[in-house]
């Protein structure tokens, strides 16, 4: 399989642990995003790469979160001093060159106890 | 910035039938307007999408239709089947970003 995977698929923590969570893309894909989506909303926006540099924040992101492209390929996202409400699936998509078209892994879902 | 709005919330059809989802979005600049299917447990898969310089897009049995003046946009699922329910996510990206907004899902069901 050649397309985005994540791991873990499922976390389950408690609160004020950190958790760490692992993108793929799918091979040459030099943009990646990170979205998060709560039950009944569409994916939100968090933030993308370029290559390996982090080219836009949302506000969503607070400075509990931290995301690292360090080479280029892969991507982590990892929460810090985790809450209930960090309770979310976490997608991750990738994208090629200039194209629009994105592509989503199968997500990692947290739950924050 | 960008807003999308989708309905309806859910639909509910009989096998055979048409459905029909609507998004409306409010940044004229936005040229991009893919559509999404997510099954349970799974992420987003792109279906189909359309660029602000087109109408309309058909594949097979899904046709997307684009109205700039009004600022929305219509999947359209002909002859229905049970494995085309899930929920479907529009979305709508402006010309300077690489980030689309995604409306808030649309949940069909296809009763056999």
């Amino acid at each position: 399989d050649t397309g985005v995977s994540q791991n873990p698929r499922h976390k389950i923590t408690k609160r004020g642990q950190n958790v760490t969570f692992r993108c793929d893309p799918i091979s040459e894909h030099n943009r990646l995003y990170w979205y998060r989506q709560t039950l009944g909303q569409g994916p939100e926006f968090l933030t993308y790469f370029q290559n390996e540099a982090q080219l836009e924040k949302s506000r969503l992101l607070s400075d509990r979160f931290s995301a690292e492209r360090p080479k280029g390929s892969f991507s982590t996202l990892e929460i810090q001093r985790t809450e209930q409400g960090d309770s979310a699936m976490y997608l991750c998509a990738s994208s090629l060159g200039l194209a629009d078209t994105q592509y989503f892994g199968p997500g990692t879902r947290l739950t924050v106890l | 910035g960008e807003n999308v709005e989708q309905h309806p919330s859910t639909l509910s059809v009989q096998e055979g039938d048409s459905a029909v989802i609507k998004c409306t979005y409010s940044d004229s600049a936005s040229n991009y307007f893919p559509w999404y299917k997510q099954e349970l447990g799974k992420g987003p898969q792109l279906i189909i999408d359309i660029r602000s310089n087109v109408g309309e897009k058909k594949d097979q049995r899904i046709a997307v239709t684009l109205n700039k003046t009004a600022k929305h946009f219509s999947l359209h699922i002909t002859e229905t089947q049970p494995e085309d329910s899930a929920v479907y996510f529009c979305a709508a990206k402006s010309g300077g970003s690489y980030i689309p907004t995604f409306g808030r899902g649309t949940s069909l069901i296809v009763h056999p």
